[in-house]
């Protein structure tokens, strides 16, 4: 079956420690994003690509990177850079066939908790 | 930039019974799209419903329903019948024509009584 995988779906952080959230599709969509999930503010978006080895940011990209070498991976990495790190991580994807159809295809989250 | 607001944190309603959830945006662009997602207890994002902007008329998909008031920037989620599998947080997004950056609201709880 076509899907989006997440992992790890939960991972725990010493503070100061850089952590790598995995993001694969296998929908063969054009264009990938990692959204952040707090409790009361949504969903608010972190980084986006739209074709391989190229990526934007997105509104909340202090302290966070993403790498795109294959048209299946987005990885998303928090540094301890990034002051609050601990929220629900989710990846989506969409393919630019539908060109507008806006419709994004969500992975089942990360839980990131920083100790 | 686009804006996505959502005055009721949380909702409830008897089962078998209707409701409304609201939605107010605001973009600057012509073309657009406005979207209802679900997120149930599981924390998967599923889509509901979608809306283009240009179409004056509402979409509509089995029990669910939009009232899209392009001229106020309202777009609510009407559920006909809920049913207890309804309870999820609900999201309303918007995204601008070719450009696939959806921006969401922050959410409705709704809770169904059984």
């Amino acid at each position: 079956d076509g899907g989006i995988t997440q992992s790890p779906k939960y991972l725990f952080r010493k503070e100061g420690q850089n952590v790598t959230l995995s993001c694969e599709q296998n929908l063969n969509h054009d264009a990938m994003y990692w959204y952040r999930q707090d409790p009361g503010q949504g969903l608010r978006l972190i980084y986006y690509s739209q074709i391989v080895n190229d990526f934007q940011k997105g509104d909340i990209a202090e302290g966070y990177s993403v790498s795109r070498e294959k048209k299946e991976s987005f990885p998303l990495t928090v540094t301890s850079a990034q002051k609050n790190p601990t929220a629900f991580y989710l990846c989506a994807s969409i393919s630019w066939g539908g060109y507008g159809t806006g419709e994004l295809f969500f992975g089942e989250g990360s839980r990131l908790t920083v100790l | 930039a686009q804006t996505v607001t959502q005055s009721q944190p949380e909702m409830s309603v008897q089962e078998a019974e209707t409701v409304t959830l609201s939605c107010t945006y605001d973009t600057s662009e012509s073309d657009y799209y406005l979207f209802w997602y679900k997120q149930p207890p599981s924390r998967q994002m599923i889509l509901v419903i979608r809306q283009e902007a240009y179409k004056q008329q509402n979409a509509t998909e089995n029990r669910f329903s939009v009232n899209f008031q392009k001229a106020a920037k309202s777009f609510s989620l009407k559920i006909s019948d809920s049913q207890l599998g309804d309870a999820a947080m609900y999201f309303c997004a918007c995204s601008n024509f070719g450009n696939e950056k959806l921006t969401f609201g922050t959410g409705t709880r709704l809770t169904i009584i059984p």
